[in-house]
């Protein structure tokens, strides 16, 4: 399966913008780039899902460049609450979810 | 409330005994998955299923087995169970276009094996 490698973990201050980049070099053409965040004890929430260029909802933006091998992640004005572990997985419509360690993010006062 | 129901929310048991994990899925999604996210081994695939086939196996031992029903809930039977089967259990579920919607997770079973 591909994998996908982010850095594991992350610190940043309220009101700044977070960009979490991960790798992923094997990815296949029917790979989906897939993020998800994590709250401790909970289970984990979809953010953003995109196939390429550039995806935006109401929470995050996903950047992904022409060769697809890496995607950026990028939340706006993170706030105490945005501290989290985030996923960054290969998704396709049959496969199932693989995760990986995720990167911390440490959001400070 | 993300729609994924698991039951029961904690479990505490001795070792050597059996449980059952519950999982609802969001209403009309009919695949269900399992995972087991432990400290030390993150979140782990165990077991899919669809419609009530299983579709895919992961890192599931064979103590445990796990079956979705003709209403589409699963369980997930932990047996003979032993210290490091400590952990939380996550059920997820998704519809048939998976790529627009992604995967719901429930709020886990936090099973803690004494």
């Amino acid at each position: 399966l591909a994998k996908t490698t982010q850095p594991i973990s992350m610190d940043s201050y309220e009101g700044q913008e977070v960009n979490i980049t991960c790798s992923h070099n094997n990815i296949a053409t029917n790979d989906y780039i897939t993020w998800y965040q994590q709250f401790p004890s909970q289970g984990p929430r979809f953010i953003i899902q995109g196939y390429k260029t550039k995806v935006t909802n109401e929470v995050a933006s996903l950047f992904i460049p022409a060769d697809r091998k890496s995607s950026t992640l990028s939340l706006p004005r993170v706030s105490l609450s945005d501290t989290a572990v985030y996923y960054c997985l290969l998704s396709s419509n049959t496969g199932k979810l693989i995760f990986g360690q995720g990167t911390t993010l440490q959001v400070k006062p | 409330d993300s729609g994924v129901t698991q039951t029961p929310k904690h479990l505490i048991t001795a070792t050597g005994q059996r449980v059952t994990l519950r999982c609802s899925p969001r209403s009309g999604d009919l695949s269900v998955y399992w995972y087991q996210q432990s400290l030390d081994q993150g979140l782990q695939f165990l077991i899919q299923y669809y419609n009530g086939e299983e579709r895919a196996k992961g890192n599931i031992l064979e103590r445990f087995s796990a079956q979705q029903f003709p209403d589409l809930h699963s369980e997930l039977n932990l047996s003979s169970l032993e210290l490091g089967d400590s952990a939380l259990y996550f059920c997820a579920s998704s519809p048939r276009d998976r790529l627009r919607y992604g995967y719901t997770f429930g709020s886990g079973t936090r099973l803690t094996v004494v």
